[in-house]
């Protein structure tokens, strides 16, 4: 199966800092989203993002298929973003009923 | 839209006894819906595949005749854990693509936490 690389695995920010995270796939893959995972447990969809750029408030994500990454921007950062950070795919090749293989993700914390 | 339950949201039950968790596309139709399990700090991990219709796909390393899947309908899956042990516990979580949705994203429940005594 594919490996996915998320980093860096812990990151701290004062609040209304800028962070990038990162997620590299060890194959192509589809299917790519961006998850919350807030402290009590419940996934949220930040992006689902095959390939290009989206933008959602302050947070916005870009992926490049071709070169097997993507990141996601988190801008103006507010403790209520706090939490982990996932990134999921589907690999290209082989596999079938859109199986996710997920990172082991980015645990942020804002300070005030 | 696109939203998924979960019953229940957490469950402590006696060693030796079985658990069913729910899982339930409110508002879409999902032929497949997928069940992972989390540990305390970890990331999810994929249990199994759950098919509209017919039997589900585990991963490797999964015990199918432990962890029983029904996905009787378009909008309801359930996992039973049977003869549950302390091992056991753990989060489970599960999530569903629409069937009908313009993409393949998944969405996902609330989690189910099960504690085993």
């Amino acid at each position: 199966g594919i490996q996915v690389e998320q980093s860096p695995p812990d990151l701290i920010l004062q609040e209304g800092a800028n962070s990038t995270l990162r997620c590299n796939f060890s194959d192509s893959v589809n299917n790519l989203q961006w998850f919350h995972q807030n402290p009590w447990g419940q996934l949220i969809n930040l992006f689902y993002i095959p390939s290009g750029t989206k933008q959602n408030g302050r947070l916005s994500a870009t992926t490049v298929a071709t070169e097997r990454y993507s990141l996601l921007y988190i801008s103006s950062s507010q403790t209520t973003d706090s939490g982990v950070y996932f990134c999921a795919g589907k690999p290209n090749s082989g596999g079938s009923n859109y199986k996710l293989t997920f990172g082991k993700g980015t645990l942020l914390t804002v300070n005030p | 839209g696109a939203v998924v339950s979960q019953h229940p949201s957490w469950v402590i039950c006696k060693s030796g006894t079985s658990v069913k968790i729910e899982c339930r596309s409110l508002d879409f139709q999902a032929t497949t819906m997928f069940w992972y399990r989390q540990f305390p700090k970890q990331s999810l991990m994929l249990m199994a595949t759950s098919n509209e219709g017919s039997k589900a796909t585990y991963e490797q390393g999964v015990e199918k005749d432990k962890f029983l899947i029904n996905h009787a309908s378009l909008t309801l899956s359930t996992l039973t854990v049977t003869s549950a042990h302390p091992e056991d516990s753990s989060f489970y979580i599960c999530s569903a693509r629409d069937r009908q949705g313009p993409t393949y994203e998944q969405y996902f429940g609330p989690g189910t936490r099960l504690t085993v005594t």
